[in-house]
């Protein structure tokens, strides 16, 4: 069971739009729609932004959006805000009830 | 609404068993959700540990499954955890968080503690 690929650093401006990746395997998240999306701010506790993939919870921004294709997830953030510098974190379902988290993506709003 | 607090030792000796406790506000635990254990070593990434139900049913990570223990206490509302013979790579912030869905484990948790830092010293 390995953690989830997921790049390091992504950057974008505000108002732009950018897409974080998180790539696994037919073992976790090719196989499973039961992908998880956290943000955390330095010093902070994570904060639920996305589950299933692609559903948001009640209260997250809809400028959060999640998508799968094969083994590769992806979490979207649209209209890029000051406030959306933090890190970002997928988690998979990985089968026998066991979960794998991704290493984590630092995005920096230029 | 719903807190749960993570507690115990700031620091732990090599060798020795970490043991944290994670106590549940304004919900029930044994309400029918999972109640999962993160960590996350300082400047790295979140691990999962593993999860407990409030039946004592648990799975856990497989690369920790031999030195880690979680357990729940529904009449004091916590859930438990222990990991035994820990050195410096254990040395992490502790989290607990509940599932969103009920009666399963999917990675999905919705309520988290504010953790709690373990340094494994000597």
């Amino acid at each position: 069971q390995s953690a989830l690929t997921q790049p390091a650093s992504v950057s974008g401006s505000p108002g732009q739009s950018i897409t974080i990746s998180c790539t696994g395997t037919s073992s976790d998240v090719g196989t499973y729609n039961l992908v998880s999306w956290y943000q955390q701010h330095p010093g902070k506790a994570p904060k639920f932004i996305i589950y299933e993939a692609n559903k948001r919870p009640s209260g997250v921004s809809n400028r959060f959006s999640g998508s799968k294709s094969g083994n590769t997830a992806s979490l979207t953030i649209s209209g890029l805000q000051a406030e959306d510098e933090a890190d970002y974190y997928c988690c998979s379902y990985a089968g026998s009830s066991t979960l794998v988290f991704g290493g984590g993506t630092k995005l920096t709003v230029l | 609404q719903v807190q749960p607090q993570e507690s115990g030792p700031g620091l732990v000796k090599p060798s020795e068993t970490l043991s944290l406790t994670c106590d549940v506000s304004g919900h029930s635990i044994s309400s029918g959700y999972y109640w999962g254990w993160i960590r996350q070593p300082p400047g790295k990434g979140l691990e999962w540990i593993g999860s407990i139900y409030h039946s004592g049913s648990t799975y856990y990570n497989p690369s920790l499954k031999s030195r880690v223990s979680i357990s729940v206490d529904t009449s004091k509302n916590q859930v438990s955890l222990k990991v035994s013979s820990v050195t410096a790579a254990d040395t992490a912030v502790y989290y607990c968080a509940k599932e969103t869905t009920p009666s399963t484990v999917r990675g999905a948790f919705d309520i988290w503690g504010q953790g709690t830092m373990v340094a494994v010293s000597s």
